[in-house]
């Protein structure tokens, strides 16, 4: 079955940190890739996406994911966080001809001031 | 342009009680999707109807139906409520060509 990984559950940064969070999906074929955030209270909204090209995506507050094709993963990074960073961010998959996409299991991310 | 809207956006209910939730879109998308989030789980698709007039489960469909009633509102009903369907529910619909989902604001709901 086809599964999306996020390594880190809870993380948890100060003002100006540095981020990486991590995503790995498991099929090897044609994908699009999705970085979603739910900051608190809210519904989820995109972050950025990748569908082909240049495999390194900027979205938008500064974020950006770089998609490496022989690891199977789409990493989203973010030079210096800021306390509005505070929020969820779920990694999502769509295989080639699927209308199902499929979630990792979320990363909560703490920034405090 | 609202996006996609749903109703409604709390409820409480009794073991056993039924009900419905409703989801609109107007972004003229084919897709449209409802899951549920719960904490530590992330979401999981409930149902998903690809185009008007289909419907499909997903990975967690016992104790739900679902009607595409047109290509704009797409309905999540419980016809028998039980506290593990205590959960946020979250209604989506997909851009076609571009697999982006876009989410509805959500309904809390509880089941006593």
């Amino acid at each position: 079955a086809q599964s999306v990984s996020q390594h880190n559950h809870h993380v948890i940064l100060s003002e100006a940190a540095s981020l990486e969070l991590g995503c790995n999906y498991s099929y090897g074929g044609t994908v699009n890739l999705f970085w979603y955030v739910q900051y608190p209270g809210q519904h989820l909204q995109l972050l950025l996406k990748y569908f082909s090209g240049d495999p390194l995506v900027k979205g938008i507050k500064g974020f950006e994911a770089e998609f490496i094709k022989s690891k199977f993963s789409f990493n989203l990074r973010k030079p210096s966080v800021q306390w509005s960073d505070t929020a969820e961010y779920f990694c999502a998959v769509n295989y080639e001809g699927s209308y199902i996409p499929t979630f990792g299991r979320g990363t909560s991310l703490i920034v405090h001031p | 342009n609202a996006g996609v809207t749903q109703t409604p956006k709390f409820q409480v209910l009794k073991t056993g009680q039924s009900m419905t939730l409703q989801c609109a879109q107007d972004m003229n998308h084919n897709s449209m999707y409802w899951y549920r989030q719960d904490p530590g789980m992330g979401l999981r698709l409930i149902y998903y109807s690809a185009s008007e007039g289909t419907t499909d489960k997903g990975e967690v469909p016992n104790g739900y139906n679902v009607s595409r009633l047109n290509k704009r509102e797409f309905s999540l009903r419980l016809e028998s409520a039980a506290p593990s369907q205590t959960s946020v529910y979250f209604c989506a619909s997909r851009q076609g060509g571009t697999d982006t989902q876009y989410f509805g604001p959500g309904t809390r709901l509880t089941v006593l």
